[in-house]
């Protein structure tokens, strides 16, 4: 199993609509949960932390399942602002300095449409 | 508000051949990394830094050094290119070693010919 998987997309959206995206992860022992944003041909930028009680951002809304070993997304209403890839990202739990390392899903990448 | 620069954004290189990626940040931050992008393959951790004189080795190290001689400075070095090493190379950085924001730089483009 890879270490963060997600759906690989696209996701083509009109706007206004509303879109969720799924991640999972292995390694049980993770602490930090992230989703990063990544526009074509750019450098990604943090979209929002993930909390374990679920937290929201304006139209965004992340979720946290430990249990599932599972991470969402959603965006409401959507933009055609909000096309760019969207990264899963979960923090590396091994020995010494590695436990802070971050890995990356693939990404989902969201195209909305007039 | 210069944040992570790296220096050179674009660069082509003959197999064989040697360079250095430069990577600076005025943010004071502790950790600083390395990443790679490729097509399908997400960015996958080359080497990183949890404080100056201290680097260690991350998902994808063989081809490449790195030293971290002072906080600011991250700089990697390709030591004989090969065209498996054309991609996107992103450096990054954190406040500390488990917290914070990673910050990216804007990414250097390489091919190798």
């Amino acid at each position: 199993r890879k270490e963060v998987e997600q759906d690989p997309g696209p996701f083509n959206v009109p706007e206004g609509a509303t879109v969720a995206f799924n991640c999972t992860y292995s390694n049980s022992a993770s602490q930090s949960f992230f989703w990063y944003r990544q526009d074509c041909r750019k450098e990604p930028k943090l979209l929002m932390s993930v909390y374990s009680s679920g937290n929201e951002d304006g139209r965004f809304t992340a979720q946290l399942n430990r249990a599932s070993q599972y991470i969402s997304l959603l965006i409401r209403d959507s933009k055609l602002s909000d096309s760019a890839t969207y990264l899963c990202v979960v923090n590396k739990r091994g020995y010494g300095g590695s436990q802070g390392n971050l890995i990356f899903g693939k990404g989902t990448k969201l195209s909305v449409k007039p | 508000n210069a944040g992570v620069t790296q220096t050179p954004k674009f660069q082509v290189l003959k197999t064989g051949q040697s360079m250095t990626l430069q990577c600076a940040q005025d943010m004071n931050h502790e950790y600083m990394s390395w990443y790679r992008q490729d097509p399908g393959m997400g960015l996958r951790l080359i080497h990183y830094s949890v404080g100056a004189g201290i680097t260690d080795q991350g998902e994808v190290p063989n081809g490449y050094n790195v030293s971290r001689s002072t906080t600011e400075d991250f700089p990697l070095r390709l030591l004989l290119a090969a065209p498996s090493q054309t991609s996107v190379y992103f450096c990054a950085s954190r406040p500390g070693t488990n917290t914070g924001e990673l910050f990216f730089g804007e990414g250097s483009r390489l091919t190798v010919l």
